[in-house]
């Protein structure tokens, strides 16, 4: 079974506003990264947050980890058309990479 | 640097049909994982290596092998292929898990 599990499933926004997506896990984690996925295209690496941090800012992205809660959560601030994607969130348990099913972003411009 | 490539891009298969799904990255990555998508889903893992000589299992590698002969390539072998097959393959390399991985184009795979 999938170890992530990202929140919500899809997402619709105008361009400018933040964009927030969950990502619950199951096990403990070494660390936990955000992707991207553009439609048709292989994943795109935006994000990785260790299991001892808590939070993690790369340009207008921004990301959270609780590991109490076995959570994560990413902001995208200030939304641009270009970030409409799907954005996975995958768990590294002992070399076994698990992703989540995805949130489904679209910014309208 | 090419990065991690993929052969081919397209496939039709037959039923019962084997083939080998090409995969190499010029990085010196020690770690290379195969996986699969399917349609509205995320990835999930086949099989993984981390290294030369070195490969193992992750949540879906019924009717999939592996070998890794150079830290260059890492080719997954379909035996008998099946419908449930029809997917679309990603190939992934890194320097080990505590970095990112860099993802082929992926392979787009219809089984008949």
């Amino acid at each position: 079974s999938q170890q992530g599990e990202e929140d919500p499933q899809a997402l619709s926004i105008q361009e400018g506003e933040n964009a927030t997506m969950n990502c619950s896990y199951k096990t403990s984690i070494n660390n936990l990264q955000w992707y991207r996925q553009n439609s048709g295209r292989g994943l795109v690496h935006l994000i990785l947050i260790r299991s001892n941090e808590r939070e993690k800012h790369s340009g207008r992205l921004r990301v959270t980890l609780d590991t109490s809660k076995k959570s994560s959560s990413l902001l995208i601030t200030a939304s641009r058309a270009a970030d409409t994607a799907s954005y996975f969130c995958a768990t590294d348990h002992n070399n076994d990479m698990r992703f989540g099913a995805g949130t489904r972003l679209t910014v309208k411009p | 640097n090419a990065g991690v490539t993929q052969t081919p891009k397209f496939q039709v298969l037959k039923t019962g049909q084997s083939m080998t799904l090409q995969c190499a990255q010029d990085m010196n990555h020690e770690y290379m994982s195969w996986y699969r998508q399917d349609p509205g889903m995320g990835l999930r893992l086949i099989h993984y290596s981390v290294g030369a000589g070195i490969t193992d299992q992750g949540e879906v590698p019924n009717g999939y092998n592996v070998s890794r002969s150079t830290t260059e390539d890492f080719p997954l072998r379909l035996l008998s292929a099946a419908p449930s097959q029809t997917s679309v393959y990603f190939c992934a390399s890194s320097f080990d898990l505590l970095n990112e991985q860099f993802f082929g184009p992926g392979t787009r795979l219809t089984v008949l």
